[in-house]
């Protein structure tokens, strides 16, 4: 069974103060690691899709890295609208089943 | 602008009761997934609906649950006789435009059964 398991639960930042969020992950045959936020009340915004060890994507102030057992999301200089809970998910096989973790919440303060 | 539309935003039911959730696509899609997620907890597979039918689906999506495309564009879940349980924000999703494994999630429905 795919294990997801993202760290950690919750994150408080200051506006400005940059870190990173990590999502551990046990798959056989990894078809790909994906990024999502998720405002309250609302659905999963896609952000990035990582396929390979040593794979990056950047967008805005957010970084995702990927090796062979986990994945950061750095927020770099983050602002309050950064606040959101970020969730990860892995792929395996050729479908689009997706198999989530519990997320991580992160919260800005101006 | 959503990926998919979902409908009602909110419901609420009584234990016991069918409800019937929509899911619109923006553009023509063979595959349609559907998620839910309990408050707190991880957003969870369902079923995978692929050219009018069942693809795959996990132990949560017993026979109380059904979903159909009953008029060739919206895509319904059917909950039966609904449980307190089932309470939790229901997501419709398809695939990205490139094929590339990333889903689409629409922005939900929230099921209250009392």
């Amino acid at each position: 069974e795919d294990q997801v398991t993202q760290s950690p639960e919750a994150l408080r930042l200051q506006e400005g103060e940059s870190s990173s969020l990590n999502c551990s992950y046990t798959v056989s045959g990894l078809r790909g690691l994906f990024w999502y936020r998720q405002d309250p009340g609302k659905g999963p915004e896609f952000l990035f899709t990582l396929y390979s060890a040593g794979e990056e994507k950047e967008k805005e102030r957010l970084k995702a890295t990927l090796t062979k057992k986990e994945s950061f999301l750095h927020i770099t200089a983050p602002k309050p609208e950064d606040s959101a809970t970020y969730l990860c998910a892995v792929r395996r096989g050729d479908d689009y089943k997706l198999s989530f973790g519990a997320g991580t919440t992160v919260t800005v303060r101006a | 602008e959503p990926e998919v539309t979902q409908t009602p935003s909110h419901q609420v039911t009584q234990m016991g009761q069918e409800v019937i959730l929509r899911c619109v696509p923006i553009s023509n899609h063979l595959y349609f997934y559907w998620y839910r997620q309990i408050l707190g907890q991880k957003v969870e597979f369902l079923v995978s609906f692929y050219n009018n039918e069942i693809s795959e689906k996990s132990e949560i999506f017993d026979d109380q649950f059904s979903v159909e495309r009953p008029d060739g564009s919206n895509f319904t879940l059917k909950i039966r006789s609904t449980k307190l349980e089932d309470s939790a924000m229901y997501f419709c999703a398809r695939p990205g435009p490139t094929n590339t494994g990333e889903l689409f999630f629409g922005e939900g429905s929230r099921l209250t059964v009392l």
